[in-house]
């Protein structure tokens, strides 16, 4: 059955801690995505990744980074230099860039 | 810069009445088109989208939507409202020669019974 998957579902930041969000896909799609959702403003764009070890900055890209080591995972990592990141993030994917997004569930963090 | 702009944060229906959900883009050039919808704490799902060819397209659960050219516009309708149509929906927009998806800040739809 074919998906993306992200984990966790919640997170919690202490802080100055870096934490990882999760983002794994089978859909052998080559592009990948993060966005961060905040209530009442659309979808914004923090990282994208039209292939293998290879990634762009989007338009929140302070205070994130990324890795795309494998076609199947493209984790986001929170640093502590991000001073605002309790937010709902997305993870996306499709086939090429100019091709229809995909979706994963999303992982809500929050910051202690 | 490409925009989007959603008319109204929340709309309210009573079920069995016609859904609309207005949905308005900036670009000069006809842009690529999208509808999703987002249930409480989950993903987005795509509901329909609009390339080429016949402007009024027709997308799951019963919704459609019509792009035209002239109103720069892509308004979301569905012809009799369901309590499972109850999420948010969110207009976006991919310039043709961009990948980038511009998105508007969403619609609350809200289903009376």
């Amino acid at each position: 059955d074919g998906g993306i998957t992200q984990s966790p579902k919640y997170l919690f930041r202490k802080e100055g801690q870096n934490v990882t969000l999760s983002c794994e896909q089978n859909l052998n799609h080559d592009a990948m995505y993060w966005y961060r959702q905040d209530p009442g403003q659309g979808l914004r764009l923090i990282y994208y990744s039209q292939i293998v070890n290879d990634f762009q900055k989007g338009d929140i890209a302070e205070g994130y980074s990324v890795s795309r080591e494998k076609k199947e995972s493209f984790p986001l990592t929170v640093t502590s230099a991000q001073k605002n990141p309790t937010a709902f993030y997305l993870c996306a994917s499709s086939m090429g860039l100019q091709e229809t997004q995909y979706f994963g569930p999303g992982t809500r963090l929050l910051v202690l | 810069a490409q925009s989007v702009t959603q008319l109204g944060s929340h709309v309210s229906v009573s079920e069995g009445a016609l859904v609309l959900l207005r949905c308005n883009y900036s670009s000069s050039v006809p842009p690529y088109l999208f509808w999703y919808v987002q249930y409480p704490n989950q993903g987005l799902q795509l509901l329909l989208k609009y390339t080429t060819g016949a402007t009024l397209v027709k997308g799951i659960n019963g919704f459609e939507a019509e792009f035209k050219k002239s109103e720069t516009s892509f308004h979301l309708t569905k012809p009799s409202a369901h309590m499972s149509d109850a999420a948010e929906y969110c207009c976006a927009v991919s310039d043709r020669s961009n990948y980038q998806l511009i998105w508007g800040a969403g619609t609350k739809l809200i289903i009376k019974p």
